[in-house]
């Protein structure tokens, strides 16, 4: 059974990089899409970016420029990087599988931007 | 992007009623590239539909998906308690990946 669990600093300051590990467990990050996605607390879903195993990425253009999305297909780890963070990057974020929809999520983590 | 835009923002229905939930496109959605997804409170969503038709596995088939194009529609034939919820529809057929704004369907 696939299983994916986010983790990471829950609070991070202003201007600062958002760092977060998606662990993979019960299968592999070969072959498929891995994506994020985040919710500010009591709003809708925002797709971040998404990554392929072979490495290749795309981007939500409105964070292009201050996000990484990466794999390590050797410990079959997922990982984010957000740069620059302000208080509009509070939210819980996910980490998933595609695979025409996110068939496997993390069970979310909450990332709280504040001084 | 693609905006989609859900309606009603609130659906307010007993169980067993019938629940039609509406997703619109801004433009035309390639390949009907279109996925609805179920969230509780506190937790994270479940994939329901792909491709606008296609239930996920394990889904019941109460929980049917259908449109093209612009507008697609996400049908519980009889809502039961564990169904009330919110509902999201996503697409993927442009680079830009979009949500919609969210269904909540609450007991009347």
């Amino acid at each position: 059974q696939v299983q994916l669990q986010e983790s990471g600093p829950g609070l991070v300051k202003p201007s600062e990089t958002l760092s977060l590990t998606c662990t993979l467990s019960g299968g592999s990050i070969n072959n498929y899409y891995w994506t994020w996605i985040r919710q500010p607390p009591g709003k809708g879903l925002e797709w971040i970016g998404y990554i392929y195993y072979n490495g290749n990425t795309n981007y939500n253009p409105s964070l292009n420029s201050r996000v990484t999305i990466s794999v390590d297909t050797s410990k079959d780890l997922l990982s984010l990087r957000l740069s620059s963070v302000t208080a509009a990057d509070t939210a819980v974020y996910y980490c998933g599988r595609w695979n025409e929809g996110v068939d496997y999520w993390g069970r979310g983590t909450l990332v709280t931007v504040s001084s | 992007e693609i905006v989609l835009t859900q309606s009603p923002g609130t659906l307010s229905l007993s169980p067993g009623d019938r629940a039609t939930l509406s997703c619109r496109a801004s433009q035309s959605v390639r390949n009907n590239y279109l996925v609805w997804y179920q969230q509780k409170l506190g937790q994270a969503p479940r994939l329901l539909i792909y491709r606008a038709s296609n239930r996920a596995t394990g889904i019941p088939d109460r929980f049917s998906g259908s449109g093209s194009g612009t507008d697609f529609t996400l049908t519980i034939s009889r809502l039961e308690p564990e169904d009330f919820a919110v509902y999201y529809c996503q697409q993927h057929g442009s680079s830009f990946w979009t949500f919609g704004q969210g269904t909540k369907v609450e007991i009347k």
